[in-house]
């Protein structure tokens, strides 16, 4: 079974901070996928990463940038926190590229902003 | 611009109900569509269709694709109340590598 692993279930930081959410898969997945989850708006995606050091928007990537030093993990880095940040936050992995593979989602940051 | 509408937004039963829940989609090249249940914690996938017509089923649950009217739909008989849960559904597209989801449709069944 793929395990896609969130280093936090809950972080509270306050606005201005330099904030980190990590994601870790445990299945050599060559995608990985940074989402946020609002009430009303479901998921959107705010980055993805197809291989290592290599990065792709999504649809609301401002205010956020991503890292993938490595194949197993993938980091989502708000730089300078804001209150419009407060969310779920949720990573997920898929295997091959293009394919018609499901992702495979950790249990999410619920990220709240001060 | 690609759109996925899931309706309702929102679905109150009681136990034993059978619910219908819909997903309408307007992508461009159209490959799949994927169906996940999140209770509190991460989305499991449940189902994926590629053919219209053809139901897929797990025990109570069942979805079906219609490729010429773009939508799916997921039904869930004799709901109970381990039902309860958000229900996503994304299309997936040929040569593209990321999904959109929808807003989901949130059930809870009651006792």
């Amino acid at each position: 079974d793929v395990k896609v692993t969130q280093s936090s279930r809950y972080l509270v930081k306050r606005t201005g901070e330099k904030v980190f959410l990590e994601c870790v898969q445990d299945m050599d997945h060559e995608n990985m996928f940074w989402y946020r989850q609002d009430p009303g708006l479901g998921l959107r995606l705010i980055y993805f990463s197809y291989d290592v050091k290599m990065k792709e928007k999504g649809d609301i990537p401002e205010g956020y940038s991503v890292s993938r030093e490595k194949k197993e993990r993938f980091s989502l880095i708000l730089e300078s926190a804001s209150t419009n940040q407060t969310s779920m936050y949720l990573c997920a992995s898929k295997g091959r590229s293009y394919s018609n593979q499901p992702q495979h989602f950790g249990d999410g940051t619920r990220l709240s902003i001060l | 611009e690609d759109k996925v509408v899931q309706s309702p937004l929102s679905l109150v039963v009681h136990e034993g109900d059978t619910v219908t829940l819909n997903c309408s989609y307007e992508v461009t090249n159209f490959r799949s569509l994927l169906w996940y249940k999140q209770e509190k914690k991460a989305p499991t996938f449940l189902f994926m269709l590629t053919s219209s017509g053809i139901e897929k089923k797990s025990g109570r649950l069942s979805s079906i694709l219609d490729k010429k009217e773009l939508f799916s739909i997921l039904n869930i008989t004799a709901t109970q109340t381990g039902d309860s849960a958000v229900y996503l559904c994304a299309p997936v597209e040929y040569n593209n590598n990321d999904m959109r989801f929808g807003a989901g449709t949130r059930l809870t069944v009651k006792p």
